[in-house]
């Protein structure tokens, strides 16, 4: 069975630029997460999908972030524009439904340095 | 809101040596779980706990879920160089949120 995938694995921009990230879940697997990850923490919460729909995006700084899941499947997070402190590794999980007891399956992530 | 505190951030073990985190919360919860992640890797679920508690183990991997629900450990036991890495829990808060610890970063010196 295919992981999720993320891409592109590492991307370099300047602040103010404007940068997408993409995630292709685990086949089949209803709900989508993107975290975002600053180096020494965890996992920081930005949105979750249930199939297209939105569950939670309370994290997720609608200035400048903003992400999609038009079919239900896979998905893009953008931020635009891009600050210094929006580097970080961004990580895109799955799980089977949106339940308290799903395990989380994550993808490689996306290492984003902003200069 | 529902915080979740790990402890301590940092460890650093001779091999062989045993590793103990925990994971404390202000508000009960429906469970929680944890996750290892190794440096440049991204998090790999390891286990979950339901029930008051609970012990479950893998290995040399011991894991508790308290009384209350509120705090939950992880112990390794004679701690190889293939534990390295940084240990996670996550919860659900009483809100529905999803939150994970700082975490616990384990470092085996041979």
């Amino acid at each position: 069975e295919a992981g999720v995938a993320q891409s592109p694995r590492y991307k370099i921009i300047e602040k103010r630029q404007s940068v997408a990230f993409w995630c292709n879940p685990i086949s089949g697997h209803a709900t989508l997460y993107w975290y975002q990850q600053i180096l020494g923490q965890g996992p920081k919460l930005l949105i979750q999908f249930q199939n297209n729909g939105v569950v939670d995006d309370s994290q997720l700084p609608k200035d400048r972030f903003s992400a999609e899941r038009l079919k239900g499947v896979d998905s893009t997070l953008k931020i635009q524009p891009a600050k210094l402190e929006d580097s970080a590794v961004y990580l895109c999980a799955s799980s089977l439904e949106w339940q308290v007891q799903e395990t989380q399956y994550f993808g490689p992530g996306t290492r984003l340095l902003v200069l | 809101g529902q915080q979740v505190m790990q402890i301590p951030q940092y460890q650093h073990v001779q091999e062989g040596e045993d590793f103990t985190t925990y994971c404390n919360s202000s508000t009960t919860l429906s469970n929680i779980q944890w996750y290892k992640q190794r440096p440049g890797g991204h998090p790999v679920f390891l286990i979950q706990l339901v029930k008051s508690g609970e012990v479950k183990k893998q290995k040399r991997l011991t894991f508790q879920f308290g009384e209350a629900k509120k705090n939950s450990s992880l112990h390794i036991t004679a701690t190889q160089t293939t534990d390295v890495g940084t240990y996670f829990c996550r919860v659900y808060n009483q809100g529905g949120k999803l939150i994970f610890g700082q975490g616990t970063e384990l470092s085996v010196k041979p």
